[in-house]
């Protein structure tokens, strides 16, 4: 499967924990992405990587939230000290580095539920 | 930045009957992408659009871009229990990212 993989697909954890997710671009693809999408909205940008450079941060990601993408291959995206708030579905995404090509290839994301 | 809105919010329609979904935008957009999402799935690119007045078919699928690049329709035609899912479009801002920022959805029912 060369698409984008995510892992877990599913986190329960209690409020306070820590959690990780990994997102596995498509491996020719430069630019990554993680997005939030909560129930009955479209998805929000959280962050852009391209390669291992972090160039941009949503408003959205808290000093709670950290993301590395350490070998410009795959990203992992860290919540510490996780709030019922954080409850959503993490999406992925990779595109290609072609200025003209903006396709984003979505993983199916890791749904998160802290109780 | 600037959301993107979609009317409707929800549409239910017999099987076989058009649908259209309409986003609308305040500013000019530079492009704008047009996603599904299946219930429990993830966000599927389906097309994107540049140029003032363009119009892209796919199968049963017209997408148009306005004239003034400020709105963008998406219309199914004869609609399937296939169809079903929420339709998003996203305009991606000019700037180095591409990042994407998304309307508010349409999600489509289609009753057999």
């Amino acid at each position: 499967d060369t698409g984008v993989s995510q892992d877990p697909r599913h986190k329960i954890t209690k409020r306070g924990q820590n959690v990780t997710f990994r997102c596995d671009p498509i491996s020719e693809h430069n630019r990554l992405y993680w997005y939030r999408q909560t129930l009955g909205q479209g998805p929000e940008f959280l962050t852009y990587f391209q390669n291992e450079a972090q160039l941009e941060k949503s408003r959205l990601l808290s000093d709670r939230f950290s993301a590395e993408r350490p070998k410009g291959s795959f990203s992992t995206l860290e919540i510490q000290r996780t709030e019922q708030g954080d409850s959503a579905m993490y999406l992925c995404a990779s595109s290609p580095s072609d200025g003209q090509n903006t396709e984003a290839f979505f993983g199916q994301g890791t749904r998160l539920t802290v109780v | 930045g600037q959301q993107v809105m979609q009317i409707p919010q929800y549409q239910h329609v017999q099987e076989g009957e058009d649908f259209t979904t309409y986003c609308n935008s305040s500013t000019t957009l530079s492009n704008i992408q047009w996603y599904k999402q299946r219930p429990g799935g993830h966000p599927v690119f389906l097309i994107q659009l540049v140029k003032s007045g363009e119009v892209k078919k796919q199968k049963r699928l017209t997408f148009q871009f306005g004239e003034a690049k400020k709105n963008s329709s998406l219309h199914i035609t004869a609609t399937q229990t296939t169809d079903v899912g929420t339709y998003f479009c996203a305009r991606a801002p000019r700037g180095a990212t591409n990042k994407l920022i998304f309307g508010t959805g349409t999600l489509l029912a289609v009753q057999p």
